[in-house]
This record gives structure tokens, sequence and C-alpha cells, in this order.
């Protein structure tokens, strides 16, 4: 069974511009959550999604959105680019979001630099 | 708002001996679960244990357990017989019971496994 992917796995940006990050989640799995990882802040929550509808959003400002598919497919992007946007922006993938079936399964991340 | 603080920015152990990183975490829901993650260099995150806050008993898989104080809001992960591949980023994470998928993170613990 394929695991969680996400594409591109590096890229470089400029000031300004934007970039949209995709995430195929694991076959079956229906919730695709977003999240932030740079040295400096950690780990950080950014958007989750089940059955295309957004369920929770972390405080991050407007320029970050996201959207997932009717195949659960879902993409993130991230508008006027910052220097601060440049991170490790990891997918994680689960069934459902119930209790007892709720784990979740990260990708390998895009990786973002912005110059 | 609930929050995860690992203290321990790094941590070593010698290969074959037991090293325990620790967690605490703030919440005033009843209902919650706590993980810990490990991030090998490089490659995805993966779960490693889990525990549900209603049960009493520690959770364990194989080498690693977890000390879960429920009134101390402490959860510290065990790891003995130390190997290599142990070495990684360790990241300990909330997750409420009210069906999110949302995980809040720990700064994380680099963890050094010396031959």
């Amino acid at each position: 069974k394929a695991g969680v992917t996400q594409t591109p796995r590096y890229l470089i940006k400029t000031r300004g511009q934007q970039v949209t990050l995709s995430c195929s989640p694991i076959s079956g799995h229906r919730s695709v959550s977003w999240y932030q990882q740079t040295p400096g802040q950690g780990l950080q929550f950014l958007f989750e999604y089940f059955s295309e509808t957004q369920r929770n959003k972390g405080n991050f400002p407007g320029r970050f959105s996201g959207r997932q598919f009717s195949n659960s497919r879902s993409e993130m992007n991230v508008s006027t680019l910052e220097l601060g946007d440049s991170a490790l922006y990891l997918c994680a993938s689960s069934l459902t979001v119930t209790k007892y079936t709720g784990e979740l399964f990260f990708g390998e991340g895009s990786r973002l630099t912005v110059l | 708002a609930q929050t995860v603080t690992q203290s321990q920015p790094e941590m070593s152990v010698q290969e074959a001996e037991t090293v325990t990183l620790s967690c605490t975490y703030d919440t005033s829901e009843s209902d919650y679960y706590l993980f810990w993650y490990k991030q090998p260099p490089s490659r995805q995150m993966i779960l490693v244990i889990r525990q549900e806050a209603y049960k009493q008993q520690n959770a364990t898989e194989n080498r690693f357990s977890v000390n879960f104080q429920k009134a101390a809001k402490s959860f510290s992960l065990k790891i003995s017989d130390s190997q290599l591949g142990d070495a990684a980023m360790y990241f300990c994470a909330y997750r409420s019971g009210s069906n999110t998928g949302k995980l809040i993170f720990g700064q994380g613990t680099t963890l050094q496994v010396k031959p």
C-alpha cells in the first residue's frame, strides 16, 4: 500500500511568488492535515480537511490556503511568499478523525526555500 | 489552549543502554491522546507509541514504553536497549479526543546513539 505522497519534494521560490504543494493520502484515507516545520517554530498545524471540508485551521495568515478534492487529494497554496515561509511542509493522512482510527501517517514533506 | 513542552533539546545514549525522553503537557480536557513520533534525518515522521488518556496502563511497543502520569500531565518515553537506528528527532504530540486530526507538537528532542 502506497504511503502519503507529497510533491514536489524540493522547490525554490523568490519573495512575492506563490507556490502550490500537493499531497496524495494513503488510499482510502479521507482526512488530510498540513503542518509547517521550521527550526525556530517547530511543527505547527496549518489546516485539516475531511471529505473536502476544512475542519480546523491553525494560526496562519490568509496567504496560506488549502483545499481537498473528491478523491481526498489535497493542495495547499501560499501566496506572496516571504522569507519566513521557508520550511518543510508536511502532509498527514488518516482514515477518519474518530477516536479509534485517527492515527496520522506522514509524508516525507515538501521543502520550500524562499530567496 | 493546549501546550506540549519537551525540555530536552538533545539527548545521547550509549548503544544497548536505556534513555528516557521527557514531555509535559497542559490541557483542561479530560479526553485526549498522546503520541511519540520519530523523525529520522531526511525521512518521514513515524508513530512510535500512542497513549489514550482514559487508560491507566502505560503503553508499550517492544523496546519503547511510556510513563504516563495524568495528574502531573507528564508523558515520558523510555527506549530500552538503544540501537543506532533509534537516532532521530523525537516529538511528543497531543491530540484532543473531540474528533479532530490536529496534533499539537512539542519542540522535539534530538537523540544521538553512540556506538
